[in-house]
């Protein structure tokens, strides 16, 4: 079975401009969150997708956003960035819940 | 603020020495789990332990959770130079949809 991809693998952007990042959950899987990994503030939750809806959200602004298709793929958006967005972006899946989630190897993103 | 926080930050063994790292958090769980990420890649599930039990075995990993300490810990026996990565300790804060994700344990074992 394949695993959780990630497209792309990296990005470079200049602040104000907007980026989408994608995530493929592995066959199945219903569920999808969102982490960004930052060094000084570690993993924190972005938000979380099952059968197309959000089920929760982090902390984060509205700058922020996801959505899910019907296959369970999943995109977030992050608009008008900011050099502290510079972060490696982990999206997960999981059957139903949050059990045991499956990490994708990351989207570094990185804001000029 | 975040739910996990492991103990210590760093660590650096010898390979064949055991490594053990701890995880406190703030509210009632119903599980906690543990991760492994190498070099800023994704995350490894490792184990995950639910808050009725109070230990798990799983290989060379041992887990424990004593809830009423809030408190988790993770043993690796046996190390080798492989393990060298950063571990995370995960809980759900009884939400049971998101995780809240410490900031990590750096393990080094040195061959």
């Amino acid at each position: 079975k394949a695993g959780v991809t990630q497209t792309p693998r990296y990005l470079i952007k200049t602040r104000g401009q907007q980026v989408t990042l994608s995530c493929s959950p592995i066959s199945g899987h219903r569920s999808v969150s969102w982490y960004q990994q930052t060094p000084g503030q570690g993993l924190q939750f972005l938000f979380e997708y099952f059968s197309e809806t959000q089920r929760n959200k982090g902390n984060f602004p509205g700058r922020f956003s996801g959505r899910q298709f019907s296959n369970s793929r999943s995109e977030m958006n992050v608009s008008t960035l900011e050099l502290g967005d510079s972060a490696l972006y982990l999206c997960a899946s999981s059957l139903v819940s949050v059990d045991e989630q499956f990490f994708g190897p990351g989207t570094r993103l990185t804001v000029l | 603020s975040q739910q996990g926080e492991e103990d210590p930050q760093a660590l650096s063994i010898q390979e064949g020495e055991n490594a053990t790292m701890n995880c406190s958090y703030k509210t009632s769980i119903n599980n906690l789990q543990w991760y492994r990420q190498n070099s800023g890649r994704g995350l490894v599930h490792l184990i995950l332990i639910r808050s009725n039990e109070r230990e798990k075995h799983s290989g060379r990993l041992r887990v424990t959770l004593d809830t009423s300490k809030k408190s988790s810990s993770l043993l690796i026996t046996a190390s080798r130079a492989a393990d060298t990565a950063s571990y995370f300790c995960a809980t759900d804060a009884n939400t049971g949809n998101q995780f809240y994700f410490g900031t990590g344990t750096s393990l080094t074992v040195i061959p």
